[in-house]
């Protein structure tokens, strides 16, 4: 049980294009999800926490006109990259959490963004 | 210095070593997490505790809460537990903050 899926796993796209990347909790519903990003040999950075139904939290520094975040029900969360630069290539990680303070967070598999 | 030290950052053994990876705090927590993070990028969440030792197979977590430290062993190591151990502590909220992993090796 605990499954959360990510799709696409893998995009290229061209600078100022957008990509819509999902995360999906498979079987169980997710109060809250997270939205990390990952650069090469560094640990996770939090981007922005969401709670379906409402907007999302975003942490310091990150852009919430560029990362669109959309949590529309207990079991999909969306991370819009838009206008997409090469410096946001990167690997894009989300967590999905059933209770937001005691449960643990459930990771997706991650989804390699190279922008062009 | 980083709220979440681990130790070490790369560790290298033989296979059926006995292997310990740390991880120092300065917060206050609600709760521990290790996870495993493999080539591919994928998070496998090991272990979320908050007092005391959890046991899952060959991996066994313990926390000292007094002394703000936990630890991450794996029994009888194996090549496919080749993979980079994060800790992550929760502090009151719900963002997790993480330490700079561990990168693990295993030769065979």
């Amino acid at each position: 049980g605990a499954v959360v899926s990510q799709h696409p796993s893998r995009v290229i796209c061209k600078s100022g294009t957008s990509v819509k990347i999902e995360c999906r909790s498979l079987d169980f519903q997710a109060t809250t999800m997270f939205w990390y990003r990952q650069f090469p040999k560094k640990s996770l950075m939090l981007m922005a926490t969401s709670n379906e139904g409402s907007k999302a939290t975003y942490e310091q520094g990150v852009e919430k006109d560029k990362f669109l975040i959309n949590h529309a029900s207990l079991t999909l969360s969306t991370l819009t990259v838009t206008s997409a630069h090469p410096e946001d290539s990167s690997f894009y990680i989300c967590s999905a959490s059933r209770d937001t303070f005691t449960d643990t967070q459930y990771f997706g598999p991650g989804t390699r963004l190279t922008v062009l | 210095k980083n709220e979440v030290e681990q130790s070490p950052q790369n560790l290298t053994a033989q296979e059926g070593e006995f292997i310990t990876i740390n991880c120092s705090y300065s917060v206050g927590i609600s709760a521990l997490h290790w996870l495993q993070q493999h080539p591919g990028g994928g998070i496998v969440s090991l272990f979320m505790l908050s007092s005391g030792k959890k046991k899952h197979g060959r991996l066994i977590a313990t926390i000292n809460i007094q002394e703000k430290h936990s630890s991450l062993h794996i029994t009888a190591s194996h090549p496919r537990d080749s993979a980079v151990y994060i800790c992550a502590v929760r502090s009151g909220a719900q963002k997790l903050v993480f330490g700079q992993g561990t990168r693990l090796t295993i030769n065979p």
